[in-house]
């Protein structure tokens, strides 16, 4: 099965911009993670979907962050504005309803200079 | 109490060795304990997951030991070989919603 894609690999922008980040899960994988991993740590849940709604957002900074998943299948991440402590690689991981071993994308690293 | 910390934070093993990476939680509600592999510039991939009701799970050369009374885990990887050498999480979740709370890593190099 072709797995989690995501785009673009990589994007460099300026603080205060904006960036968006997309991601295209497992066909028939009803949940949908955003992750953030910040250089030489754990990943970070920021968001979870289920099908096209949100199940937990509790991490997402709301202020600048947001997220979509329209139609229960590609999801967008965004930020906007941007600051210097939003580099890191954001992680895109799907699984079926219910699964714990989910998979991942290989990430959009991003650098805010 | 969301926490799972994760040592040795690096390890050098030599090829054929053993390499032992634990792992410790706080929260008894978590029931579900993956392991994830990760290369340079990838997502991290599932190695192999444990839940509470088993001691000990193997996959290959891939060990995970669970002690639910001091709750703490670890992955034993026998035989290391060089393209083991890796960065390599231990996490913890709830059945209920899988939202993983990762360790912060450990990064393995095989000697050849």
């Amino acid at each position: 099965e072709a797995g989690v894609a995501q785009s673009p690999r990589y994007k460099i922008i300026e603080k205060r911009q904006s960036v968006a980040f997309w991601c295209n899960p497992i066909s028939g994988h009803a949940t949908l993670y955003w992750y953030q991993q910040i250089l030489g740590q754990g990943p970070k849940l920021l968001i979870q979907f289920q099908n096209n709604g949100v199940v937990d957002d509790s991490q997402l900074p709301k202020d600048r962050f947001s997220a979509e998943r329209l139609k229960g299948v590609d999801s967008t991440l965004k930020i906007q504005p941007a600051k210097l402590e939003d580099s890191a690689v954001y992680l895109c991981a799907s699984s079926w309803a219910g699964g714990g071993g989910y998979t991942f994308g290989s990430g959009t690293r991003l650098t805010v200079v | 109490q969301q926490q799972v910390k994760q040592s040795p934070q690096s390890l050098i093993v030599q090829k054929g060795g053993i390499s032992i990476i634990n792992c410790a939680y706080e929260n008894t509600a978590f029931d579900y304990f993956p392991w994830y592999q990760q290369f340079p510039g990838k997502g991290p991939a599932l190695l192999i997951a444990i839940r509470p009701d088993v001691s000990e799970k193997k996959e290959g050369r891939f060990t995970i030991s669970f002690n639910k009374s001091a709750k703490q885990f670890s992955l034993h990887i026998m035989d290391s070989q060089p393209g083991d050498s890796a960065t390599y999480f231990c996490a913890a979740a709830t059945s209920g919603t899988y939202k993983y709370i990762f360790g912060t890593g450990t990064r393995l190099k095989v000697l050849a």
